[in-house]
């Protein structure tokens, strides 16, 4: 049974530092890893989705990598603001993680 | 395009009632999926179908839960005698053939 796994699951940065979430997963035959933000008491909005045939995907500040072989993803997200503070997921088709809790302090 | 919509956005239930859950995926979307997300927690999986069939069911909690999606469009979920560990957001997602989930914006329910 595929298991998702989130790391850290929270964390506080000031606003303009580089972070980067960690999500690993245990069985690397996969489709593909899809990584969404969670505003409180809101849906999912997705930002990247990687294939099992790629290795990263870029949108704007945000760049996912996708390691099969290891069973991780990392999302990097540049120059953080303040209206990043969200809850990140990743998901591998369906097993979700728990989640990071990301704060972004002005 | 319309993106995913579910209804009722919320649901106050008694315990014992049976509540029904709606999701219309975005049009032409052969795969849709339930998840549970209780709060503070990531969705946990439910049930996925592709097109009419039920091709996963291993994530609902017990045989009070029930979905189907007898025309391969909109789907309903369906909670019978519900129980008070069944407040929640359920969420619905659909997508094209193993490519990018599009969520919709859940159903909170509350069970009394």
């Amino acid at each position: 049974k595929q298991e998702v796994t989130q790391i850290p699951a929270a964390l506080s940065v000031p606003e303009g530092e580089n972070l980067v979430l960690n999500c690993s997963f245990t069985d690397s035959a996969i489709y593909n890893l899809q990584w969404f933000r969670q505003d409180p008491g809101k849906g999912l909005t997705s930002l990247l989705l990687i294939q099992s045939s790629q290795r990263e995907q870029t949108s704007g500040r945000l760049n996912a990598s996708l390691d099969k072989s290891s069973g991780r993803s990392t999302l990097y997200i540049a120059a953080s603001q303040p209206g990043d503070s969200a809850t990140y997921l990743c998901a591998v088709r369906a097993p979700f993680g728990k989640g990071t809790m990301l704060l972004v302090s002005p | 395009g319309a993106g995913v919509s579910q209804s009722p956005r919320y649901k106050v239930a008694k315990r014992g009632q049976d509540v029904a859950l709606r999701c219309d995926p975005i049009s032409g979307h052969v795969s849709l999926f339930w998840y549970q997300q209780a709060l503070g927690q990531g969705p946990e999986f439910l049930t996925y179908f592709q097109n009419e069939a039920q091709l996963d069911k291993s994530g609902l909690p017990s045989d009070r839960f029930f979905a189907e999606r007898p025309e391969g469009s909109v789907s309903t979920l369906k909670i019978q005698r519900t129980q008070q560990e069944d407040s929640a957001v359920y969420l619905c997602a659909s997508s094209t053939y193993n490519n990018e989930q599009f969520f919709g914006p859940g159903t909170r329910l509350t069970v009394l």
